[in-house]
């Protein structure tokens, strides 16, 4: 199993400005990946962070206002740049050692966007 | 990616069995069918997965008949603390690079 922590577990900004989110995974991981997920809705696959290479990003996501980093097995960041209010959602990182196995969840960070 | 659908939400009280099924008509013969739960406040945990037949453990078993276009989530006398929302997976995860492609999932709520 792996343990996640996700730093702030909250934060609210101002319009215009960026917020950068850290994952901390407590043992080496293969995978680690970015989601988003709305109150009351369910979750969306932001990109896939990738060591030492470039993020690769779903549909409706882009590196410009998502950038994401991964430096090694065990951590990555996600930042939210020029933030607006419709970005106001919670923001989960997850990670697994391989495809088909389980995935493990950080607690997510809640952005409020004022 | 094959579509899940699921109720959106259901009822039940302590100490009953609880089956939720997803349909998944389209699912490809390399899919795996995985479920997730989601507590408030918490991120997703890996509840069950399987392939065809029935898979048990400790927390649930995952039914799903030969065509396998469904499958059906058992929890068995659920308590209050079992009140979450539970996302039915279904993908090659092998060839998708892992990535989980969540539907909307069922809001399970178990009042005393």
């Amino acid at each position: 199993s792996a343990v996640i922590s996700q730093k702030p577990s909250r934060d609210i900004c101002q319009r215009g400005t960026s917020l950068t989110i850290q994952c901390q995974v407590d043992s080496q991981v293969t995978m680690m990946f970015w989601y988003r997920q709305q109150p009351g809705q369910s979750l969306t696959l932001i990109a896939t962070a990738n060591q030492g290479s470039e993020a690769t990003y779903e549909s409706g996501f882009v590196i410009d206002k998502f950038p994401i980093s991964r430096p090694n097995l065990t951590f990555s960041t996600l930042t939210v740049s020029n933030m607006s209010p419709e970005d106001s959602s919670i923001y989960l990182c997850s990670a697994g050692q391989a495809p088909g196995n389980e995935q493990f969840f950080g607690p997510g960070t809640r952005l409020t966007v004022l | 990616l094959a579509k899940t659908t699921q109720p959106i939400s259901m009822d039940s009280y302590e100490g009953q069995e609880v089956n939720i099924t997803c349909s998944h008509n389209n699912i490809a013969t390399n899919d795996y069918i995985t479920w997730y739960q989601q507590f408030p406040s918490q991120g997703p945990r890996f509840i069950i997965q399987g392939y065809k037949t029935k898979v048990t453990n400790e927390v649930a078993s995952l039914f799903i008949p030969a065509d396998r276009k469904s499958s059906t989530l058992s929890l068995p006398r659920v308590s209050l603390s079992d009140t979450a929302v539970y996302y039915c997976l279904v993908g090659g995860f092998y060839n998708q690079g892992g990535k989980l492609i969540f539907g909307q999932g069922t809001e399970l709520s178990v009042k005393p």
